[in-house]
């Protein structure tokens, strides 16, 4: 299996542009999650997906942020406008199941918005 | 609630030492504990699991023990290398929900 696809794995764009990071997950997986890592607030979950569904969105820091699954095998992440504070490492997740089951990482897509 | 807690680090060990990371956790009913691992650059990968009391999980020459009677589930190797150099994160599954650690780095120095 590839595992967990993210692209772009580096993206830098200027400050109010549109972002959109995207990401494969394993086949079979049925829950798909989206964090994003910085040195500051370290690693927060933003939002999760069960059977494509978004399940629990609170993670998500404005109406800035968007996320999409629509199909089993793709989802995307939007920002816009970008900001700077945005700059970060974007991870998206797979597992089986949500809950107790184990969650594969995809590589991370390094964002920076100067 | 449901929560992980690991020793803070930064950890710098000689080649060669012991390590410990210790994990305790709050939950209800019963999670399975997980142990990730993060090298610069990369994603977090799975190192290796527990899924009930008394389970011990082990990979690469790391063990871990889930102890319900504690609520700990420490990370340990006998013998590090330099190449284990990283990030390591503790993290509980449970329900719905599943929750990481803040991560504690190690160096280890030839």
């Amino acid at each position: 299996d590839a595992g967990v696809i993210q692209s772009p794995r580096h993206e830098v764009t200027e400050m109010g542009q549109e972002v959109t990071l995207r990401c494969k997950p394993i086949s079979g997986h049925n829950s798909l999650f989206w964090y994003r890592q910085t040195m500051m607030r370290g690693l927060e979950l933003l939002i999760y997906f069960n059977n494509n569904v978004p399940i629990d969105d609170s993670g998500m820091p404005e109406d800035r942020f968007s996320a999409k699954m629509p199909n089993a095998s793709f989802s995307t992440l939007k920002i816009q406008p970008s900001e700077p504070r945005d700059s970060a490492v974007y991870f998206c997740a797979s597992s089986l199941y949500q809950g107790a089951y184990e969650q594969y990482f995809g590589p991370g897509t390094r964002l920076t918005v100067t | 609630g449901n929560s992980v807690t690991q020793m803070e680090g930064p950890v710098t060990l000689s080649e060669e030492a012991f390590l410990t990371i210790n994990c305790t956790y709050t939950a209800t009913g019963y999670p399975s504990l997980f142990w990730y691992v993060q090298y610069p650059g990369e994603g977090l990968q799975l190192l290796l699991k527990a899924t009930k009391a008394d389970d011990k999980g082990s990979n690469k020459g790391f063990e871990a023990t889930y102890r319900k009677e504690t609520t700990s589930f420490h990370l340990e190797k006998g013998s590090v290398q330099v190449s284990d150099s990283a990030v390591y994160f503790c993290a509980l599954g449970t329900g719905n929900q599943f929750y990481f650690g803040t991560g504690t780095s190690l160096t280890v120095i030839p």
